[in-house]
């Protein structure tokens, strides 16, 4: 069964500060895929990574695939109130199949 | 270029009734799949749908089923409406032929069963 493995669960960060969310998933998948969620809200697309070593920034977020590892990150750099909200990462179970499998969500506050 | 469309945003329903709810997808996708949000279980994948065949179905019991029709736009029906069954309905739609293999989501319909 797939796994899709995330942390922390919980982070509360001061603005200002840098800080990385883990996603460890068990797919040979080469895809990864980054959203954001807000209290009440849908899914936003952040990244999608398509390659190992993939390496995608917007902001002050960044987002990194190493498929060796089965790893990817997202970076966040001198936190803002904004970026409070909930973080997903999510693997296709196969290559060139639609279906996602979630990591359980990284709940991020940053507190001012 | 509109999103991704759900309807209807909110839906209550009594236990045992069933329920319908409908996506349709960004123009020219031809993918959609489901999935269903709670606070405990997270996001888990329902199905999905391509040129009206049901390509992967998740782990969910029969009383959850979907079709999708000719102009790629999805309903997705819950029979024997149980409690557990509240949560937030997400679609997504994506273009499938190539990259960037990327899942767009609806506003997503919230379903409460009392």
């Amino acid at each position: 069964e797939l796994k899709v493995e995330q942390n922390p669960l919980f982070l509360s960060m001061q603005e200002g500060k840098n800080y990385t969310i883990y996603c460890n998933y068990s797919t040979t998948s080469d895809r990864l895929y980054w959203y954001r969620q807000d209290p009440g809200k849908s899914l936003e697309s952040l990244f999608v990574l398509l390659s190992n070593g993939a390496v995608k920034q917007e902001g002050r977020l960044m987002a990194s695939l190493d498929t060796k590892a089965r790893l990817s990150t997202l970076h966040i750099t001198a936190a803002v109130h904004d970026l409070s909200a909930t973080y997903f990462c999510a693997s296709p179970s196969n290559f060139g199949n639609e279906k996602l499998t979630f990591g359980t969500g990284t709940r991020l506050t940053i507190i001012p | 270029k509109a999103g991704v469309t759900q309807t209807p945003r909110y839906l209550i329903k009594t236990r045992g009734q069933q329920v319908t709810l409908s996506c349709s997808p960004i123009s020219g996708h031809r993918s959609v799949s489901w999935y269903q949000q709670t606070p405990g279980q997270g996001l888990q994948f329902l199905f999905e749908y391509f040129s009206e065949t049901q390509r992967n179905k998740g782990n969910f019991p029969g009383r959850f089923s979907g079709r999708q029709f000719s102009n790629s736009r999805s309903e997705m029906n819950v029979s024997t409406l149980e409690l557990g069954d509240s949560a937030l309905y997400l679609c997504a739609s994506s273009l499938v032929a190539g990259p960037p293999y990327e899942q767009y989501f609806g506003p997503g319909t919230r379903l409460t069963v009392t």
